[in-house]
This record gives C-alpha cells, structure tokens and sequence, in this order.
C-alpha cells in the first residue's frame, strides 16, 4: 500500500523558515516524480513544486520561486520542501503527492497534509 | 499559465440524481502528436486528501466507480456522475498537466 506522511508543519513568523519531510513507503521511490501541493484554508488547490525522479530536475510557480527549494533522498524514500522568506499567503495545508505512473503531472497518492500557519 | 475555470462552484443534489459539471481551460490540452488531453479529476470529502478519479480527461483510476465518467477534449471537459451516492458528496477538481500544474476553483456538491 502507497503511503505518504508529511511532518515539519507548525506556526511560523512572516520571514522565518520551515523544512516539510514526506517519508514514502510502498512503492519504488526513486522511479516516481514527487510534488508539493498546497491548500489555504476554506479555498482551492495549488501546485507549489515538483522534482524529477534524481532531483537533477526541479520546478516552480512564480508565486514561490526563489523562496521554495524541493529536494529528494531516494535512499531514505523521502522528499522535501525548504521554504524560506515565509508570508501570511504561504498559510496552508501541503500535501506531497506521488506522479501517476506513465502520466507527468498526474497526482494518484497524496499524503494527510502538514498544517503551516505564517503568523506573528 | 493555463486557467482552469469550473462551474458550477457549488450544486445540490439528491441521491440517484445525474450530476454533470464542467471544466474549461484557457487553451487547448489536447496534444496532437498522442490524441491526448492532458486533463484530471480529483476527488476531496471533508477533512479529506484529494483523491485521483480520472486521467486522460477520460480514464477511470483503477478502483473508482464506473458511475464517474470523464468526458470532453480541447478546452471543454465534463465530470458525469450517473447516480449520485451519498459518499459523492465532495467538492471535484480538475487539473491540467499540459504545463505545469493548475487546477480548477473546485465544484461542491451538496445534499439537496
């Protein structure tokens, strides 16, 4: 069974840190692209990042470019997400997700989320 | 980017009810070279991870219900529940993945 967990979410202050880990399980990790998705409260969903299956390849949205890094360790199965410069709009629940076999893009294994709150 | 716009945000219904709601993007998702559209639906109940239903535009994930069909191509796709079962009630989102990612704003569905 496919299984994601995300960990490192918290109360951060406007301009400080925070590194989120997603520990995979029950698939081959390494063979699989990885993305970060985030959900502000009571709105929609957004992609935040995504990396390749070596993490020689990572991209971003403009909304989080040069403040996010996405970084993978294939040999602990784990991915993660360094945000740095963090404002109140960065205020949500991420969600790492697994790339649908044969599908780039396609999310078909999500974590539970990790609940991030940008707040003084 | 590619914006992905939904409608209706929200609608009521009853169980046993068709449902349709649609999904129409800002250019096209078919790419010609594989007859593709690059284009999900994804599932989230409250409290919820969202939960792949289709890719495609039109391939059930393995496990869903054949009661949710996918449809459409180019810039205008429709989710079709057959029967709406009281564990639909979620909000549904598409997403593109022609580029990089967008989603839609989300179609809730509500107990009428």
């Amino acid at each position: 069974e496919v299984q994601l967990v995300e960990t490192g979410g918290g109360l951060v202050q406007p301009g400080r840190s925070l590194k989120l880990s997603c520990v995979a399980s029950g698939f081959t990790f390494s063979s699989y692209w990885m993305y970060w998705i985030r959900q502000a409260p009571g709105k929609g969903l957004e992609w935040v990042s995504s990396i390749n299956t070596d993490g020689g390849s990572t991209y971003y949205p403009d909304s989080v470019k040069g403040r996010f890094t996405i970084s993978r360790d294939n040999a602990e199965n784990t991915v993660y997400l360094q945000m740095n410069s963090l404002r109140s709009e960065d205020t949500a629940t991420y969600y790492c997700a697994k790339m649908h076999y044969g599908s780039y893009g396609v999310m078909d294994a999500w974590g539970q989320g990790a609940s991030v709150t940008v707040s003084s | 980017d590619i914006v992905m716009t939904q409608t209706p945000s929200s609608q009521a219904v009853s169980a046993g009810e068709k449902v349709t709601m649609s999904c129409k993007s800002s250019q096209s998702l078919l790419y010609n070279e594989n007859k593709k559209n690059y284009l999900a639906w994804y599932q989230q109940k409250p409290g919820q991870s969202p939960k792949l239903l289709i890719y495609w535009a039109s391939t059930r994930e393995s496990g869903v219900p054949d009661r949710f069909i996918g449809s459409g191509s180019g810039t205008d796709f429709t989710l079709t529940i057959s029967s709406v079962q009281a564990e639909d009630l979620a909000v549904y989102y598409c997403q593109q993945y022609y580029n990089f990612p967008t989603f839609g704003g989300g179609t809730k569905l509500e107990l009428k």
